[in-house]
């Protein structure tokens, strides 16, 4: 799987949009941009996911970069209870089974 | 109606002893996952079964034997229990077509004195 590359950390007022950046620049063709979350204590959660477009579900939004050796993840309205650690992940479709495999991730702080 | 469970939550065990974490999923997924969180926050992925057959085994040491009885469980067994086994190990669920998103027990934190 290709490496990613995250802030270790970033602030972010309430009720802002919070935007999470994340490099990774030897991403190949087939491997799409995963992104979980991991509230302290819990275990990691799916959020969305994306191969060249720009996606959208009830929870967040990514943007794919057109080179796609960048994408950015957007809280549009965060919350306290956004407050976790984001993680970029690049890695094939799970039909093989495969493990992710989590970097350091971004320690995203939701500020009241 | 949980998802993925785990049990026990916590577990407290002396160096040397044989300890079992148990792993549920009711999703109807086939393919299951071991992963394990260490005291500086690193998850790794540990095996990953498909069908109750082992796909991913990451150099891990075989004093730890996964056990899937059927498709909705797989435990974990450990041997001799080390000092450096102390973690939180979470087990996960997926569909095995389609994308790779992975659904996530709440965790079981062994510690080992």
């Amino acid at each position: 799987d290709a490496k990613t590359t995250q802030p270790t950390s970033m602030d972010c007022a309430e009720g802002r949009a919070a935007n999470l950046p994340c490099n990774h620049s030897t991403i190949s063709g087939n491997e799409y941009v995963y992104w979980y979350r991991q509230i302290h204590s819990q275990g990691p959660q799916y959020i969305i996911h994306g191969l060249k477009n720009n996606e959208t579900n009830e929870m967040a939004s990514l943007i794919i970069t057109e080179d796609r050796k960048s994408s950015t993840l957007i809280l549009p309205h965060a919350t306290l209870r956004d407050t976790a650690v984001y993680y970029c992940i690049a890695g094939h479709s799970g039909g093989g089974a495969d493990g992710l495999t989590f970097g350091k991730g971004t320690h995203l702080i939701i500020q009241p | 109606d949980t998802a993925v469970s785990q049990t026990p939550k916590y577990l407290v065990t002396q160096m040397g002893n044989d300890k079992s974490i148990k792993c549920e999923q009711n999703l109807g997924h086939d393919t299951m996952y071991w992963y394990k969180q260490d005291s500086k926050k690193f998850l790794k992925i540990m095996f990953s079964y498909n069908n109750k057959e082992l796909i991913i085994n990451e150099t891990v040491p075989n004093r730890f034997s996964p056990k899937s009885p059927d498709k909705a469980h797989l435990n974990l067994h450990i041997n001799s229990l080390e000092l450096g086994d102390s973690a939180v190990y979470f087990c996960a669920s997926s569909h095995p077509s389609g994308f790779n998103e992975q659904f996530f027990g709440p965790g079981t934190r062994l510690t080992v004195l």
